[in-house]
């Protein structure tokens, strides 16, 4: 019963580098999130799919882009990393039944130096 | 611009006290307020939610207040024990829409044993 899971726990990447952060769900779960956690500032949704092969912009959406080729895996892409991305990320699934519950992943650790 | 706004900022409580975060929110058409409880290195969990139609909601020894007309909505803790020590975001959502929740910014609570 692993529920959301992020890979990788944690990740330092140097300004310009791109990288994509993997979430998977197994509750089979329609809808699927992505926020970003900084001090002080609270979660942010980024991104977030009502569907396979459906996805949205949520409030911080710059510097980012998603897929959602199957209903388990949700997967974040940052191009050309900045400073400003330096922030810990959050991956969440909720059912269509009771879309308002979210389900967490244990986040991903992000530094960009 | 913070849809939901929350405080206090962080809170140490003796055990056996009582917690209490507050939070306010502006958009008349949120229509559910959940909190979420997050311990260090995990993502939120949902706690406790109410929706508009209640003034009280609780479970344990969690409970929400809710004032429409005011807007506010708070969380008590009652009986705070160190196990309670933990982040608490407030959150809010409207179901028309995107209906994708907005969180406050985060209370670092601190139970002194």
């Amino acid at each position: 019963n692993a529920g959301v899971t992020q890979t990788p726990k944690f990740r330092i990447l140097k300004i310009g580098q791109s990288m994509t952060l993997q979430c998977t769900q197994d509750m089979n779960h329609n809808y699927m999130y992505w926020y970003r956690q900084d001090p002080g500032m609270g979660l942010k949704l980024i991104y977030y799919s009502v569907g396979a092969g459906i996805t949205d912009k949520g409030e911080v959406p710059n510097g980012y882009n998603v897929s959602r080729s199957t209903t388990e895996d949700f997967p974040l892409r940052l191009e050309l990393a900045a400073p400003s991305q330096t922030s810990v990320y959050f991956c969440a699934s909720s059912s269509p039944f009771r879309r308002e519950k979210l389900f967490f992943g244990s986040g991903t650790q992000l530094s960009v130096l | 611009q913070q849809q939901v706004k929350q405080s206090p900022q962080s809170l140490i409580v003796q055990k056996g006290g009582i917690s209490i975060i507050n939070c306010a929110y502006e958009n008349t058409a949120f229509d559910y307020f959940p909190w979420y409880q997050q311990f260090p290195g995990k993502g939120p969990a949902l706690l406790i939610a109410i929706r508009p139609d209640v003034s009280e909601k609780k479970e344990g020894r969690f409970t929400i207040s809710f004032n429409k007309s005011a807007k506010q909505f708070s969380l008590h803790i009652m009986d705070s024990q160190p196990g309670d020590s933990a982040t608490y975001f407030c959150a809010a959502s409207s179901q028309t829409g995107a209906n994708n929740l907005f969180f406050g910014t985060g209370t670092r609570l601190t139970v002194i044993p």
